[in-house]
C-alpha cells in the first residue's frame, strides 16, 4: 500500500498563477483533509471532506477551493496565488475520529 | 472550542536523559488524544494514541503518555533520549466536547538531543 500521496512535492508560483494539488489514498478512508504548515502554528485545517462529493470549510479556507469526485482523490485549488500562501501543504486521511494518515508535503512558494 | 497547548516549542535533552514533553487541552469531556511526529522534510506520523482505555499509552520507539484527567493533560515521556529522536512532536486531539471528528492540534514542539 502507498498510503497517501501527494503531488508534486515542490512547486514554485509567481503572484496571481493558479495551481491545483493532487491527494490520493489507497486505504479506503471516508474522510480526507488539507492543512497548511507554517513555523509556530501547528496545521491549520484549510478543507475537509467527510466522503466522496462532499467538501467543507476548515480553519482557513480563504483562497482555496476542493473537490473530492472520487472516494481516494482530494484536490486543492489555489486560484489567484498570493505570497501569504507560501506553506507546506499536507494531505491526510482517516476513518473517523481516528488517527490521521498523513503525505510527505507539497512546499509551495508564491513569489 | 477546543484547544491544545504544548509547553515549550523547543526542548533540549542530552543522549539518554528523560525526554519529558507537555500537552494539555481544554475539554470538559474526554477527548482522543494523540502524538504525532514529523521529522525533517517528512509528513506526520503516528506514536500514540488515547481513545479512552487504560490511561498510560505505549507507543513507538519507546515513547509513552499518561492521561490525566484532573490535569486535563496528555505529557508525552521517553526514558532515554536517541539521536534519532530529534524531531518535532505534535499533540492533537479530536472528539470531546465538539464530539465531532475534526483534530486540532499544537503549535508543536522542536526535541533537540545533544551527543
Amino acid at each position: 500500500n502507498a498510503g497517501v500521496t501527494q503531488t508534486p512535492k515542490f512547486r514554485v508560483l509567481k503572484t496571481g498563477q493558479s495551481m491545483t494539488l493532487l491527494c490520493a489514498q489507497d486505504m479506503n478512508h471516508e474522510y480526507m483533509y488539507w492543512y497548511r504548515q507554517d513555523p509556530g502554528m501547528g496545521l491549520r485545517l484549510i478543507h475537509y471532506s467527510v466522503g466522496e462529493g462532499t467538501t467543507a470549510k476548515g480553519e482557513v479556507p480563504d483562497g482555496y477551493n476542493v473537490s473530492r469526485l472520487k472516494k481516494q482523490n482530494f484536490l486543492l485549488g489555489l486560484e489567484s496565488a498570493a505570497p501569504s500562501q507560501t506553506s507546506v501543504y499536507f494531505c491526510a486521511s482517516s476513518y473517523g475520529r481516528t488517527e490521521q494518515f498523513f503525505g510527505p508535503g507539497t512546499r509551495l512558494t508564491v513569489l | 472550542a477546543q484547544s491544545v497547548t504544548q509547553l515549550g516549542s523547543h526542548v533540549s535533552v542530552s543522549e539518554g536523559a528523560l525526554v519529558l514533553l507537555r500537552c494539555n487541552y481544554s475539554s470538559s469531556v474526554p477527548p482522543y488524544l494523540f502524538w504525532y511526529v514529523q521529522y525533517p522534510n517528512q509528513g506526520l506520523q503516528l506514536l500514540l494514541k488515547y481513545t479512552s482505555a487504560a490511561t498510560l499509552v505505549k507507543g513507538i520507539n519507546g515513547f509513552e503518555a499518561e492521561f490525566k484527567k484532573s490535569e486535563t493533560s496528555f505529557h508525552l515521556t521517553k526514558p532515554s533520549a536517541h539521536m534519532s529522536d530529534a524531531a518535532e512532536y505534535f499533540c492533537a486531539v479530536s472528539g470531546g466536547n465538539t464530539g465531532g471528528f475534526k483534530t486540532i492540534f499544537g503549535a508543536g514542539t522542536r526535541l533537540f538531543v545533544k551527543a
